[in-house]
């Protein structure tokens, strides 16, 4: 079992150019979710989904797109890339919702926008 | 407006004494909360967690105390292993909210010395 898993790793844009983030899980969860974490600040929800072909609005979500076509996977878009975006991005995935079902972080993407 | 706050952004505590991470929030409506630990260039992992109808709960060397009236939760850790030197986050939840949204604090970095 690979759990949650994240390409890339590490990536550089230049501003304005766009790129899309993949996050694959191996444990047939329904739910999936996209943070972001930036200095001195905690995680922040982006995007989720409940299920195959959903996908809702989290606490951050200008700027980024989502799509769940498959079950095991969640892609996070960024159509044009600022220099905000500059962050580590983290998928995390989980049987069930309610908040009781425990989320599994893959490990992470840092992104850097110049 | 933060709604969970890690008012100490780092704590060091000498190996086999106890480590005590604090964590506050602000809305009486979140039910059920949890500590994730995180390494550098890794995912959080879930560490343990408590429902509100609980104001304690063990898990080995891990205890967190919940006190619903201050909105105050503790992790306590005894006793502290070098290896436990890491970021710890809260997260909380309102488990009937319908959002399957975990808020997270901003972090505690603990460094148990050897």
């Amino acid at each position: 079992n690979a759990g949650v898993t994240q390409t890339p790793k590490f990536r550089v844009l230049k501003t304005g150019q766009s790129m899309t983030l993949l996050c694959a899980q191996d444990m047939n969860h329904e739910y999936m979710y996209w943070y972001r974490q930036d200095p001195g600040m905690g995680l922040r929800l982006i995007h989720y989904s409940v299920g195959e072909g959903t996908t809702a609005k989290g606490e951050v979500p200008d700027g980024y797109n989502v799509s769940r076509l498959k079950k095991q996977n969640f892609l996070l878009g960024l159509e044009s890339a600022a220099p905000s975006q500059t962050s580590v991005y983290f998928c995390a995935s989980s049987l069930g919702g309610g908040g009781t079902d425990t989320q599994y972080f893959g490990p992470g993407t840092r992104l850097t926008v110049l | 407006d933060q709604q969970v706050k890690q008012n100490s952004p780092s704590l060091s505590v000498q190996e086999g004494r106890i480590s005590i991470l604090n964590c506050d929030y602000t809305n009486s409506m979140f039910d059920y909360f949890l500590w994730y630990k995180k390494y550098p260039a890794e995912g959080p992992t879930f560490l343990i967690s408590i429902s509100s109808i609980k104001d304690k709960n063990e898990d080995g060397r891990f205890t967190v105390f919940l006190n619903k009236s201050a909105k105050h939760l503790s992790l306590h850790i005894v006793p502290s292993q070098p290896g436990d030197s890491a970021v710890y986050f809260c997260a909380v939840t309102d488990r009937y909210s319908g959002t399957y949204k975990y808020i997270f604090g901003t972090g505690t970095r603990l460094k148990v010395l050897a």
